[in-house]
């Protein structure tokens, strides 16, 4: 099975930068996903990992360590518009197929 | 590029009617679709899994007899909740991919059964 934990909740300052985590247990890691997703809204991609590394994008950056099962979304110049839930959702290659197990999602509150 | 829509994006319906959501790839062919289910401040739960052509495969503990999926084409599926009772109310999101890694998600249509 598939495990996958992330904080509920983060509140930071606009112009700031935060950090969200998220650390996974999966058989059959096959690649690590950040969606965003604003209330009442489906997610919208944001960043895929599959090796070791950080990979950046605009004002977001993401990490990933396999070894330690280990994540983290990075977002830098935060704007209140990124005021959202964000997904962090493995693939795995559990039961055939390449499914996607989402985490609970942490909701970002950005404040003046 | 890679837009999924669904339709309707919101339905109400009576208990025990039976209610069709639609999930389209417009800009691509999707080889597989996936349905999922999402109560609110939950996160996303996976119902099925469908590739154009064959069945869905229905993940542990949702009914397939209630929950029909139809995968007639490379760019569309549908969701068919029959016998809608109140505790079926929920979020319904599709998403697609096409045979890389990247799934895209559609709108998600809100279902109310009253």
């Amino acid at each position: 099975g598939q495990n996958i934990d992330q904080p509920t909740e983060m509140t930071a300052t606009e112009g700031a930068i935060v950090q969200i985590n998220c650390t996974y247990q999966t058989s059959g890691f096959n690649g690590l996903f950040w969606y965003q997703q604003h209330a009442g809204e489906a997610p919208t991609f944001l960043s895929y990992n599959v090796l070791d590394g950080l990979e950046e994008k605009g004002r977001f950056s993401s990490f990933l360590s396999r070894s330690k099962g280990y994540s983290y979304l990075l977002l830098k110049e935060l704007q209140m518009k990124d005021s959202a839930s964000y997904l962090c959702a493995v693939r795995g290659r559990t039961g055939g197929g390449n499914k996607l197990t989402f985490g609970t999602g942490t909701q970002l509150k950005v404040e003046l | 590029g890679a837009v999924v829509s669904q339709h309707p994006s919101r339905v109400i319906c009576k208990s025990g009617t039976s209610v069709k959501i639609e999930c389209r790839s417009l800009d691509f062919q999707a080889t597989t679709m996936f349905w999922y289910r999402q109560f609110p401040k939950k996160s996303l739960m996976l119902m099925a899994t469908s590739n154009e052509g064959s069945k869905a495969t229905y993940e542990q503990g949702v009914e397939k007899d209630k929950f029909l999926i139809n995968h007639a084409s490379l760019t569309l599926s549908t969701l068919t909740v029959t016998s809608a009772h109140p505790e079926d109310s929920s979020f319904y999101i599709c998403s697609a991919e096409s045979g890389g890694t990247t799934q895209y998600f559609g709108p998600g249509t809100r279902l109310t059964v009253t």
